[in-house]
């Protein structure tokens, strides 16, 4: 069984400032990770992706994210927030696919919010 | 390319009644998937088609049915409509293969 827990279901800071939203996983295989955004109205659009490369992740949009096992842990960061990232940002954790599509478990969501 | 189509964007349907809806993958893409999110349960993994055959699916009631043609557009029906079914229903399509799923943006289902 996969889960993904997203801790503070809202983020609040600055523009220019550091974005910092956390994920935590439990997995009974290896992982594979992904955080996904979702703005107003829209659909999903996958930020980054872990698959059992290399542990920093670089994605879209200057965000990156690392896996640290010991932690179980895949956070999403950014240098300096821009008003257009305020948006609804979720972590989710997938079995490897072996052959087939990622099934992922989605966490509840981080609302990014900011301020000018 | 065009991207993951879902019609209709917006549905309001009556309790009791049944509903269909649609998506039309990426061209290509020979798997389609279907989510369903909620305020109180969040995102949720309804079943996944692959060449016209259900590959996974997640733990919903019969209710909630499927089916992918050959071209690969996929449609989800919901049978006995409840209140709690009102959504947000995505789809995702992808390649099938090790490969990441794109979005459509999702069909906004009300019950009332």
């Amino acid at each position: 069984a996969q889960s993904v827990t997203q801790l503070g279901s809202h983020v609040s800071v600055s523009e220019g400032a550091l974005v910092l939203l956390r994920c935590n996983y439990s997995s009974s295989v290896p992982p594979y990770l992904f955080w996904y955004v979702q703005y107003p109205n829209q659909g999903l659009q996958l930020l980054l992706k872990y698959t059992s490369a290399a542990t920093l992740v670089k994605g879209i949009n200057g965000f990156e994210a690392e896996f640290k096992k010991s932690e179980t842990s895949f956070h999403l960061t950014k240098p300096s927030a821009h008003m257009s990232d305020a948006a609804e940002y979720f972590c989710a954790v997938s079995p490897p696919p072996s052959g087939g599509s990622y099934i992922p478990t989605f966490g509840r969501g981080t609302s990014l919010i900011v301020h000018p | 390319k065009a991207g993951v189509t879902q019609t209709p964007r917006y549905l309001i349907k009556t309790r009791g009644q049944q509903v269909t809806l649609s998506c039309s993958p990426i061209s290509g893409h020979r798997s389609v998937s279907w989510y369903q999110q909620t305020p109180g349960q969040g995102l949720q993994f309804l079943f996944e088609y692959f060449s016209e055959t259900q590959r996974n699916k997640g733990n919903f009631p019969g209710r909630f049915s499927g089916r992918q043609f050959s071209n690969s557009r996929s449609e989800m029906n919901v049978s006995t409509l409840e209140l709690g079914d009102s959504a947000l229903y995505l789809c995702a399509s992808s390649p099938g293969t090790d490969s990441e799923a794109f979005f459509g943006q999702g069909t906004r289902l009300t019950v009332v």
